[in-house]
Protein backbone atom coordinates (compact mmCIF):
# COMPACT_ATOMS: atom_id res chain seq x y z
CA UNK A 1 0.00 0.00 0.00
CA UNK A 2 1.26 3.32 -0.16
CA UNK A 3 2.05 5.41 3.38
CA UNK A 4 3.06 8.78 4.24
CA UNK A 5 4.30 9.42 7.74
CA UNK A 6 4.70 12.72 9.19
CA UNK A 7 4.49 13.90 12.88
CA UNK A 8 1.22 14.63 14.34
CA UNK A 9 2.26 17.80 16.10
CA UNK A 10 5.50 20.15 16.90
CA UNK A 11 6.18 22.64 18.85
CA UNK A 12 8.79 25.14 18.67
CA UNK A 13 9.78 28.93 19.71
CA UNK A 14 9.55 31.89 17.58
CA UNK A 15 12.31 32.93 16.37
CA UNK A 16 13.98 29.11 16.57
CA UNK A 17 14.54 26.64 13.41
CA UNK A 18 11.83 23.44 13.23
CA UNK A 19 12.47 20.48 11.05
CA UNK A 20 9.45 18.86 9.92
CA UNK A 21 10.15 15.20 8.21
CA UNK A 22 8.11 12.96 5.95
CA UNK A 23 8.69 9.81 4.97
CA UNK A 24 6.92 7.82 2.45
CA UNK A 25 6.33 4.56 0.57
CA UNK A 26 5.10 4.84 -2.54
CA UNK A 27 4.14 3.03 -5.97
CA UNK A 28 6.62 5.39 -8.30
CA UNK A 29 7.49 8.88 -7.35
CA UNK A 30 7.47 11.88 -9.71
CA UNK A 31 7.94 14.26 -6.99
CA UNK A 32 7.31 15.45 -3.77
CA UNK A 33 4.96 18.31 -2.17
CA UNK A 34 5.38 20.74 0.96
CA UNK A 35 1.59 22.84 1.75
CA UNK A 36 0.60 25.00 4.35
CA UNK A 37 -2.65 25.41 5.85
CA UNK A 38 -3.60 27.54 8.53
CA UNK A 39 -6.65 25.93 10.29
CA UNK A 40 -9.80 26.99 8.63
CA UNK A 41 -8.47 27.98 5.41
CA UNK A 42 -7.43 25.31 1.89
CA UNK A 43 -3.63 24.96 1.55
CA UNK A 44 -1.19 26.93 -0.15
CA UNK A 45 1.72 25.28 -1.76
CA UNK A 46 5.06 25.47 -0.31
CA UNK A 47 7.54 23.65 -2.18
CA UNK A 48 8.39 20.94 -4.94
CA UNK A 49 11.11 18.28 -4.86
CA UNK A 50 11.60 15.81 -7.26
CA UNK A 51 15.72 15.61 -7.39
CA UNK A 52 17.76 14.87 -4.54
CA UNK A 53 19.04 17.91 -2.39
CA UNK A 54 17.81 20.59 -1.00
CA UNK A 55 15.22 23.30 -1.98
CA UNK A 56 16.11 26.75 -0.30
CA UNK A 57 12.99 29.40 -1.03
CA UNK A 58 13.52 32.54 1.62
CA UNK A 59 12.95 31.15 5.09
CA UNK A 60 11.97 28.14 4.11
CA UNK A 61 13.54 25.40 2.85
CA UNK A 62 12.51 21.52 1.39
CA UNK A 63 15.18 18.64 1.28
CA UNK A 64 14.67 15.02 -1.04
CA UNK A 65 16.18 11.95 -1.03
CA UNK A 66 14.70 9.53 -2.67
CA UNK A 67 16.72 6.60 -2.11
CA UNK A 68 15.76 7.19 1.67
CA UNK A 69 11.79 7.79 0.83
CA UNK A 70 12.83 11.06 3.16
CA UNK A 71 11.70 13.95 2.94
CA UNK A 72 11.91 17.58 5.09
CA UNK A 73 11.28 20.95 5.75
CA UNK A 74 12.91 23.32 7.72
CA UNK A 75 11.62 26.67 8.41
CA UNK A 76 14.04 28.72 9.68
CA UNK A 77 13.69 31.89 11.92
CA UNK A 78 10.07 30.99 13.32
CA UNK A 79 7.70 33.79 13.33
CA UNK A 80 3.78 33.52 15.27
CA UNK A 81 2.27 33.36 11.41
CA UNK A 82 3.97 29.83 10.55
CA UNK A 83 1.69 28.12 13.32
CA UNK A 84 -0.18 25.58 11.01
CA UNK A 85 -0.43 22.22 9.74
CA UNK A 86 1.89 21.13 7.42
CA UNK A 87 1.29 18.80 4.25
CA UNK A 88 3.58 16.28 2.87
CA UNK A 89 2.08 14.88 -0.71
CA UNK A 90 3.77 12.48 -3.06
CA UNK A 91 3.03 12.21 -6.56
CA UNK A 92 3.13 8.58 -7.38
CA UNK A 93 3.46 6.82 -10.80
CA UNK A 94 0.01 7.78 -12.15
CA UNK A 95 0.38 11.28 -10.75
CA UNK A 96 -2.06 10.97 -8.30
CA UNK A 97 -1.18 13.20 -5.09
CA UNK A 98 -1.11 10.85 -2.10
CA UNK A 99 -1.15 13.07 1.12
CA UNK A 100 0.01 12.43 4.31
CA UNK A 101 -2.14 13.72 7.59
CA UNK A 102 0.06 17.03 8.20
CA UNK A 103 1.79 18.52 11.04
CA UNK A 104 0.59 20.78 13.40
CA UNK A 105 3.08 22.75 13.94
CA UNK A 106 2.66 24.96 17.09
CA UNK A 107 4.62 28.56 17.28
CA UNK A 108 5.33 29.66 21.30
CA UNK A 109 6.49 33.30 22.17
CA UNK B 1 -0.44 33.81 -11.09
CA UNK B 2 -2.32 30.35 -10.69
CA UNK B 3 -5.66 31.51 -8.69
CA UNK B 4 -8.68 29.19 -7.99
CA UNK B 5 -11.78 30.96 -6.85
CA UNK B 6 -14.38 28.74 -5.35
CA UNK B 7 -18.04 30.41 -4.56
CA UNK B 8 -19.77 30.18 -2.04
CA UNK B 9 -17.30 30.37 0.69
CA UNK B 10 -20.09 29.19 2.89
CA UNK B 11 -23.25 27.73 3.28
CA UNK B 12 -26.20 27.07 5.77
CA UNK B 13 -29.38 25.31 4.59
CA UNK B 14 -31.67 22.72 5.45
CA UNK B 15 -31.52 19.03 5.43
CA UNK B 16 -32.88 17.83 1.60
CA UNK B 17 -31.69 20.89 -0.10
CA UNK B 18 -28.86 20.54 -3.56
CA UNK B 19 -25.64 22.88 -2.77
CA UNK B 20 -23.43 23.66 -6.04
CA UNK B 21 -20.37 24.37 -5.79
CA UNK B 22 -18.19 26.57 -8.26
CA UNK B 23 -14.42 26.03 -8.57
CA UNK B 24 -12.88 28.52 -11.66
CA UNK B 25 -9.21 28.58 -12.40
CA UNK B 26 -8.44 32.10 -12.99
CA UNK B 27 -5.49 32.82 -14.84
CA UNK B 28 -4.77 29.23 -16.46
CA UNK B 29 -6.64 26.26 -18.03
CA UNK B 30 -6.66 23.12 -15.76
CA UNK B 31 -7.67 20.18 -17.60
CA UNK B 32 -7.70 18.42 -14.20
CA UNK B 33 -9.69 19.85 -11.23
CA UNK B 34 -9.66 18.10 -7.63
CA UNK B 35 -12.33 17.87 -5.14
CA UNK B 36 -11.27 17.20 -1.52
CA UNK B 37 -13.36 17.10 1.84
CA UNK B 38 -11.72 17.62 4.98
CA UNK B 39 -13.23 17.03 8.50
CA UNK B 40 -11.64 18.62 11.49
CA UNK B 41 -9.15 18.05 12.21
CA UNK B 42 -8.30 15.79 9.96
CA UNK B 43 -6.61 15.30 6.31
CA UNK B 44 -7.94 16.15 3.03
CA UNK B 45 -9.74 13.20 1.40
CA UNK B 46 -10.26 13.08 -2.22
CA UNK B 47 -13.36 12.76 -3.29
CA UNK B 48 -13.13 12.78 -7.03
CA UNK B 49 -10.76 14.07 -10.13
CA UNK B 50 -12.65 15.75 -12.55
CA UNK B 51 -11.54 15.58 -16.21
CA UNK B 52 -12.36 18.56 -18.46
CA UNK B 53 -15.31 17.06 -20.90
CA UNK B 54 -15.29 13.76 -19.67
CA UNK B 55 -16.69 12.04 -16.29
CA UNK B 56 -14.79 12.43 -13.27
CA UNK B 57 -13.38 10.00 -11.36
CA UNK B 58 -14.72 9.13 -7.78
CA UNK B 59 -12.71 7.32 -5.02
CA UNK B 60 -13.74 4.52 -3.50
CA UNK B 61 -16.64 5.22 -0.66
CA UNK B 62 -17.65 8.53 -2.74
CA UNK B 63 -21.49 8.04 -3.77
CA UNK B 64 -21.22 9.68 -7.46
CA UNK B 65 -24.94 10.05 -7.71
CA UNK B 66 -24.76 12.30 -4.38
CA UNK B 67 -21.57 14.26 -5.69
CA UNK B 68 -22.49 15.33 -8.96
CA UNK B 69 -19.33 16.65 -10.53
CA UNK B 70 -19.55 18.61 -14.06
CA UNK B 71 -16.32 19.91 -16.13
CA UNK B 72 -17.57 21.52 -18.73
CA UNK B 73 -14.72 23.86 -19.47
CA UNK B 74 -11.15 24.16 -18.66
CA UNK B 75 -11.73 27.06 -16.22
CA UNK B 76 -14.89 25.92 -14.58
CA UNK B 77 -15.95 22.42 -12.49
CA UNK B 78 -18.73 22.32 -10.27
CA UNK B 79 -19.65 20.01 -7.30
CA UNK B 80 -23.23 19.30 -6.45
CA UNK B 81 -24.07 17.58 -3.36
CA UNK B 82 -27.66 16.27 -4.12
CA UNK B 83 -29.78 16.05 -1.07
CA UNK B 84 -28.07 16.88 1.64
CA UNK B 85 -27.84 15.50 4.96
CA UNK B 86 -26.30 16.98 8.22
CA UNK B 87 -23.34 13.74 8.02
CA UNK B 88 -22.67 15.57 4.41
CA UNK B 89 -21.68 19.33 6.79
CA UNK B 90 -17.57 19.17 6.05
CA UNK B 91 -15.32 21.54 4.22
CA UNK B 92 -14.64 21.01 0.88
CA UNK B 93 -12.24 22.53 -1.26
CA UNK B 94 -11.53 22.43 -4.83
CA UNK B 95 -7.93 22.40 -6.57
CA UNK B 96 -6.61 22.60 -9.93
CA UNK B 97 -3.18 21.92 -11.91
CA UNK B 98 -2.17 23.67 -14.74
CA UNK B 99 -2.38 22.45 -18.38
CA UNK B 100 1.09 22.82 -18.98
CA UNK B 101 4.06 19.58 -17.93
CA UNK B 102 3.43 16.08 -17.45
CA UNK B 103 1.34 16.24 -14.13
CA UNK B 104 3.91 17.25 -11.55
CA UNK B 105 2.79 21.01 -11.16
CA UNK B 106 1.72 21.94 -8.21
CA UNK B 107 -1.86 21.97 -7.07
CA UNK B 108 -3.52 25.28 -6.50
CA UNK B 109 -6.56 25.29 -3.89
CA UNK B 110 -9.90 27.75 -3.84
CA UNK B 111 -10.86 28.80 -0.33
CA UNK B 112 -13.07 25.98 0.40
CA UNK B 113 -16.52 25.97 0.69
CA UNK B 114 -17.94 25.29 4.38
CA UNK B 115 -21.39 23.32 4.16
CA UNK B 116 -23.38 23.14 7.50
CA UNK B 117 -26.69 21.29 7.00
CA UNK B 118 -29.10 21.46 9.86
Amino acid sequence: GQNIDQPTEMTATEGAIVQINCTYQTSGFNGLFWYQQHAGEAPTFLSYNVLDGLEEKGRFSSFLSRSKGYSYLLLKELQMKDSASYLCAVLDSNYQLIWGAGTKLIIKP
Amino acid sequence: GAVVSQHPSRVICKSGTSVKIECRSLDFQATTMFWYRQFPKQSLMLMATSNEGSKATYEQGVEKDKFLINHASLTLSTLTVTSAHPEDSSFYICSARELQGYGNQPQHFGDGTRLSIL
